[in-house]
């Protein structure tokens, strides 16, 4: 079984719509991130969180929310999607370390119209 | 703050040839450094990493090696194979927080038969 796994996998939305992704780790890790990733810019990170109460926003915040309802379990949630938000969205881990090595899943692939 | 620049692709190569893809960064204080790889419809895995200067980090014949004098971290394998076929992402972690990984745009390597 997949140690970081995200639903859905792909999503079709319309403008205005509320959506949420979810991820769920079973690494037992306390930091978790969100990242969206565009076509020749890389990876931009949206959301992180260092255990269920603590919350920090990313590079990229503006237009998304984030909820941590457990160690194991961290959403991200557009209020009202708008077409430059279609992106592949991914989720990682990581332990409290010196290096920072960050598991990914597997990518949610969302598309707003 | 910290950025990474990688080489742009797309490159393509035919099976057996030798691969570079060059990487450089700016960071702050002692970064750890990494080569993540996404193939096709996954999410990033971790490739290789090196946590200080002149470690030389390697998996699956790949190999890079963490030069400090100038600020590189370049990706090498002797022989690729079709199955190499993937974006390439450089990245490192660093800063006082040392939680955030900071991106190259990737590099998309396409092996032909």
């Amino acid at each position: 079984d997949a140690d970081v796994t995200q639903t859905p996998r792909n999503r079709i939305t319309k403008t205005g719509k509320r959506i949420m992704l979810e991820c769920s780790q079973t690494k037992g890790h306390d930091r978790m991130y969100w990242y969206r990733q565009d076509p020749g810019l890389g990876l931009r990170l949206i959301y992180y969180s260092f255990d269920v109460k603590d919350i920090n926003k990313g590079e990229i915040s503006d237009g998304y929310s984030v909820s941590r309802q457990a160690q194991a379990k961290f959403s991200l949630s557009l209020e009202s999607a708008i077409p430059n938000q279609t992106a592949l969205y991914f989720c990682a881990t990581s332990a409290p370390g010196f290096d920072n090595e960050q598991f990914f899943g597997p990518g949610t692939r969302l598309t707003v119209l | 703050g910290n950025s990474v620049t990688q080489m742009e692709g797309p490159v393509t190569l035919s099976e057996e040839a030798f691969l570079t893809i060059n990487c450089t960064y700016t960071a702050t204080g002692y970064p750890s450094l990494f080569w993540y790889v996404q193939y096709p419809g996954e999410g990033l895995q971790l490739l290789l990493k090196a946590t200080k200067a002149d470690d030389k980090g390697s998996n699956k014949g790949f190999e890079a090696t963490y030069r400090k004098e100038t600020t590189s971290f370049h990706l090498e394998k002797g022989s690729v194979q079709v199955s190499d076929s993937a974006v390439y992402f450089c990245a490192l972690s660093s800063g006082g927080s040392n939680y955030k990984l900071t991106f190259g745009k990737g590099t998309l390597l396409t092996v032909n038969p």
